[in-house]
């Protein structure tokens, strides 16, 4: 079975400081691990995505995330807090069978 | 229109109605999604359908009923629901099957409430 933990379910940055949305899985199998993020009254958009390729993978809008497999861990970093930044983001967990597995998410608030 | 659309946005209905949302994808994907988001909750996945065929059914009331004419349409049929059935429903559409699993691309949402 898998499951994802988003380790903090609020994160307040002030613009232009890094911003650290933090997620650990667990699976009983080689994961492809997913970001996407939610604004208001929108749908899920996919920010990126890791698929054992490289272990540093870079999304849109200057975010990037760091597959670590010795600490099952996939958080997702952005150098500098923009105020358009500020929504819901969810780690995603998918199986072989193509089922996805989600974290109850972390509302990101960014202050100017 | 591009990506996943989905309509209604909004949606009211009392216990005693029958509503239908429906979700048109336009990416030509042969694998569609109904998922629930409730507050405070993680998206749960309903119903998959891969070719038209559903593939999973995770355990979902009866009084959800989906719908896969084809490819492009998803419905889901809403009858005697209770309040606590309100939630955001989404839908999403990928790829399946060649060896790839695409990444899922979702719509809008319905922001259902049962009164």
């Amino acid at each position: 079975a898998q499951s994802v933990t988003q380790l903090d379910s609020h994160v307040s940055v002030s613009e232009g400081t890094p911003v650290l949305l933090r997620c650990n899985y667990s699976s009983s199998y080689s994961p492809s691990l997913f970001w996407y993020v939610q604004h208001p009254n929108k749908g899920l958009q996919l920010l990126l995505k890791y698929t054992s390729a490289a272990t540093l993978v870079k999304g849109i809008n200057g975010f990037e995330a760091e597959f670590k497999k010795s600490e099952t861990s996939f958080h997702l970093t952005k150098p500098s807090a923009h105020m358009s930044d500020a929504a819901e983001y969810f780690c995603v967990v998918r199986v072989p069978n193509g089922k996805l597995t989600f974290g109850q998410g972390t509302i990101l608030t960014v202050h100017p | 229109e591009t990506g996943v659309t989905q309509t209604p946005r909004h949606l009211v209905m009392g216990m005693t109605n029958k509503k239908s949302l429906k979700c048109e994808q336009h990416l030509g994907h042969n694998a569609m999604y109904w998922y629930k988001q409730s507050a405070k909750k993680p998206l749960e996945l309903m119903f998959v359908y891969n070719f038209k065929e559903q593939t999973e059914n995770n355990s979902v009331p009866s009084r959800f009923s989906p719908e896969c004419p084809n490819s492009s349409h998803l419905f889901l049929h809403l009858h005697t629901l209770q309040p606590e059935d309100s939630a955001l429903y989404l839908c999403a559409s990928s790829q399946v099957g060649g060896g790839l699993e695409n990444e899922q691309f979702f719509g809008p949402g319905t922001r259902l409430t049962v009164l």
